[in-house]
C-alpha cells in the first residue's frame, strides 16, 4: 500500500524558514517523482514543483523559485521542501504526493498545515 | 501557463442524481487531463487520469470524457460518499495547472 506520511504542522515566524518531510513507503521511492502542491485555505491547488528522487533533478513552478527548495534522501524515501523567507501569504497545507506514470498526482500525503504569524 | 476553467463553481444535488463537471483548457492539452475529489478536510484522491481511465478502486458510477480543450467528469446516480470538492489538472507540459473547483453540495 502506498503511503506519504507528512510532518506534522508548523507555527512560524514571518521572515523565517520551515522545511517539511514526507516520508513514502509501499513502492520504489526512485522510480516515480515527487511533486508537491500548495492550497491556500478554501482555495485551489497550485503546483509547486517536482523532484526525480533517482538523480534529485527539480522542476519548479515559476512562481514557486526562490521560495521553495526540494530535495530527498533516498536511504529513508524521504522528501523535503523548504520555504524561505516566510509571510503570511506563504500560510497554507502543503501537500506532498507521488507522480504517476504520467504527470498526474496518484497518491497524497496528509496535508502539513503551515502558518505564519507573529 | 494554460488556464483550467471549470464549472459549475458549485452545484446543489440530491443522492440518486447524475452530475456533469465540465473543464475547459485554454488550449489543447491532448487529454492530458485529470480529476481529483476532496473531502472537506482531506487530502485529494485521483479520480480519472488521461481523460478517461479511472484510477485504482474508483466506483464504476464516475466516468471521464472530452478531448482538445473540453473535458467532463460526470457521476452517475449519486451516493453520499461523493460530497466534496472536485478539480481538474493538466499535465501538457509545465506548470501543472488546476483548475478552480466545483463543491458538490447536498440538497
Amino acid at each position: 500500500e502506498v503511503q506519504l506520511q507528512q510532518s506534522g504542522p508548523e507555527l512560524v515566524k514571518p521572515g523565517a524558514s520551515v522545511k517539511m518531510s514526507c516520508k513514502a513507503s509501499g513502492y520504489t521511492f526512485t522510480d516515480y517523482y515527487m511533486k508537491w502542491v500548495k492550497q491556500s485555505h478554501g482555495k485551489s491547488l497550485e503546483w509547486i514543483g517536482d523532484i526525480n528522487p533517482n538523480n534529485g533533478d527539480t522542476f519548479y513552478n515559476q512562481k514557486f523559485k526562490g521560495k521553495a527548495t526540494l530535495t530527498v534522501d533516498k536511504s529513508s524515501s524521504t522528501a523535503y521542501m523548504q520555504l524561505n523567507s516566510l509571510t503570511s501569504e506563504d500560510s497554507a497545507v502543503y501537500y506532498c504526493a507521488k507522480g504517476g506514470n504520467y504527470d498526474y498526482f496518484d497518491y497524497w500525503g496528509q496535508g502539513t498545515t503551515l502558518t505564519v504569524s507573529s | 501557463d494554460i488556464q483550467m476553467t471549470q464549472s459549475p463553481a458549485s452545484l446543489s444535488v440530491s443522492v440518486g442524481e447524475t452530475v456533469t463537471i465540465t473543464c475547459r483548457a485554454s488550449e489543447n492539452i491532448y487529454s492530458n487531463l485529470a480529476w481529483y475529489q476532496q473531502k472537506q478536510g482531506k487530502s485529494p484522491q485521483l479520480l480519472v487520469y488521461a481523460a478517461t481511465n479511472l484510477a485504482d478502486g474508483v466506483p464504476s458510477r464516475f466516468s471521464g470524457s472530452g478531448s482538445g480543450t473540453q473535458y467532463s467528469l460526470k457521476i452517475n446516480s449519486l451516493q453520499s460518499e461523493d460530497f466534496g470538492s472536485y478539480y481538474c489538472q493538466h499535465f501538457w507540459g509545465t506548470p501543472w495547472t488546476f483548475g478552480g473547483g466545483t463543491k458538490l453540495e447536498i440538497k
